[in-house]
């Protein structure tokens, strides 16, 4: 299937910790990344992983694979008012080269 | 920043009109790919461009086409617009040494009516 799902919307405070979720459905997905977009922007690549890894750190970006239930999260720590914004994680297949986006999780940092 | 620019930023055009929507990759990037994003969604993949070739192509009909030039820039032409074709068409850019990695260009806003 071509499915990668998120849910729509995260409400955080500032200085928690954010966590978002994505699920996929292709098991040949070699690469899941994470995009935010600011409005009226592009996308920002902010970090990605290969399927054969479980985590990946990044200075206050956390990033958890879990292949065998095909799900992918993203942990902001010390979140902050600049982290609102619509994130995307998106996967890409063995067979070609095109990314497939989930429908983003929208965001909003409270002071 | 990623280098990646692409222009126009905005555009209206009427139905049935044609527009052609521009991408300078970034330096040293030969592979470009082009997206669609309708207001409340993710990005569609169009196609990509590697080495002036399409190199691979999503769900869209063949009123979207596409070009890369030796400078390995790229346009994307859409042929009898439709109201649906309003959206932010995204380009980007990745390199010969690190296919893995797509940076997006900031987009062009198309507006349809």
């Amino acid at each position: 299937g071509e499915d990668v799902e998120q849910s729509l919307f995260l409400s955080v405070r500032e200085g928690d910790s954010s966590v978002i979720n994505c699920t996929y459905t292709d098991s040949s997905s070699t690469y899941l990344y994470w995009y935010k977009q600011e409005p009226g922007a592009g996308l920002q690549l902010l970090t990605y992983i290969f399927s054969n890894m479980d985590m990946k750190q990044d200075q206050r970006l956390t990033v958890l694979l879990n292949k065998k239930d095909k799900h992918l999260s993203l942990r902001i720590a010390d979140t902050q008012t600049g982290d609102s914004a619509i994130y995307f994680c998106a996967d890409r297949r063995a067979a070609g080269n095109k990314l497939t986006f989930g429908g983003g999780t929208r965001v909003l940092v409270k002071p | 920043e990623t280098g990646v620019t692409q222009s126009p930023t905005h555009l209206i055009k009427t139905r049935g009109q044609q527009v052609t929507l521009r991408c300078s990759s970034q330096s040293g990037h030969n592979t470009v790919s082009w997206y669609q994003q309708a207001l409340g969604q993710g990005p569609q993949f169009i196609f990509q461009y590697y080495r002036e070739e399409e190199n691979g192509r999503g769900n869209f009909p063949p009123r979207f086409s596409g070009l890369q030039f030796p400078n390995y820039s790229s346009e994307l032409n859409v042929n009898a617009l439709e109201l649906d074709d309003s959206a932010l068409y995204l380009c980007a850019s990745s390199s010969p040494t690190s296919t893995e990695t797509q940076y997006f260009g900031p987009g062009t806003r198309l507006l349809v009516l």
